[in-house]
């Protein structure tokens, strides 16, 4: 197996762009999950999915971030409109089971660098 | 708020000691994870430790585990320079399957040559 595949790996944006980023879990698992990494702020929860459902997106700082997850192989996250503030490494994650439960596997990250 | 607290936040060590990290957290858990990450690489998942277990080991690595003060402990022995990375402990509520992990903010280890 592939693991978790993230794209782009770099993504240099200019305030007010749109950005999407995209990931594809690995197959067979049930829940996928977006994080944010910043030194100031560590690793944050963003959204999670279980079977292609919202479960908690608690974390999307505010209504510029939304994320999709169309179908099982497949999950979008988009930043309308991208601010400098929003500059991270985001991080997309999948797990089979009880998140809780079991390990995540994730992948290598998507550095955004907003100007 | 993060849930871990991983003490110390940094490590300094020469190649064959070992590397103790600890961990805190709050609530009551299903389970304890560590996960390492190397400088611009996604996290990888090291151990898993559940909430009735106290000690487990994989490899060179050791994981304690004391619910009754809430903290665990992992213990790298033999340390080598590829050790070197940012170690995070993650933790899974308890009575909460559908729920995420809440990840520290992490232990920068060390290792020189």
């Amino acid at each position: 197996d592939a693991g978790v595949i993230q794209s782009p790996r770099h993504e240099v944006t200019e305030m007010g762009q749109e950005v999407t980023l995209r990931c594809k879990p690995i197959s067979g698992h049930d829940y996928l999950f977006w994080y944010r990494q910043t030194m100031m702020r560590g690793l944050e929860l963003l959204i999670y999915f279980n079977n292609n459902v919202p479960i908690d997106d608690s974390g999307m700082p505010e209504d510029r971030f939304s994320a999709k997850m169309p179908n099982a192989s497949f999950s979008t996250l988009k930043i309308q409109p991208s601010e400098p503030r929003d500059s991270a490494v985001y991080f997309c994650a999948s797990s089979l089971g009880g998140a809780s439960r079991n390990e995540q596997f994730f992948g290598p990250g998507t550095r955004l660098t907003v100007l | 708020s993060q849930q871990g607290e991983e003490d110390p936040q940094a490590l300094s060590i020469q190649e064959g000691e070992n590397a103790t990290m600890n961990c805190s957290y709050k609530t009551s858990i299903n389970n304890l994870q560590w996960y390492r990450q190397n400088s611009g690489r996604g996290l990888v998942h090291l151990i898993l430790i559940r909430s009735n277990e106290r000690e487990k080991h994989s490899g060179r690595l050791r994981v304690t585990l004391d619910t009754s003060k809430k903290s665990s402990s992992l213990l790298i022995t033999a340390s080598r320079a590829a050790d070197t990375a940012s170690y995070f402990c993650a933790t899974g509520r308890a009575n909460q399957a559908g729920t995420a992990l809440i990840f520290g903010k992490g232990t920068t280890l060390s290792v020189s040559s």
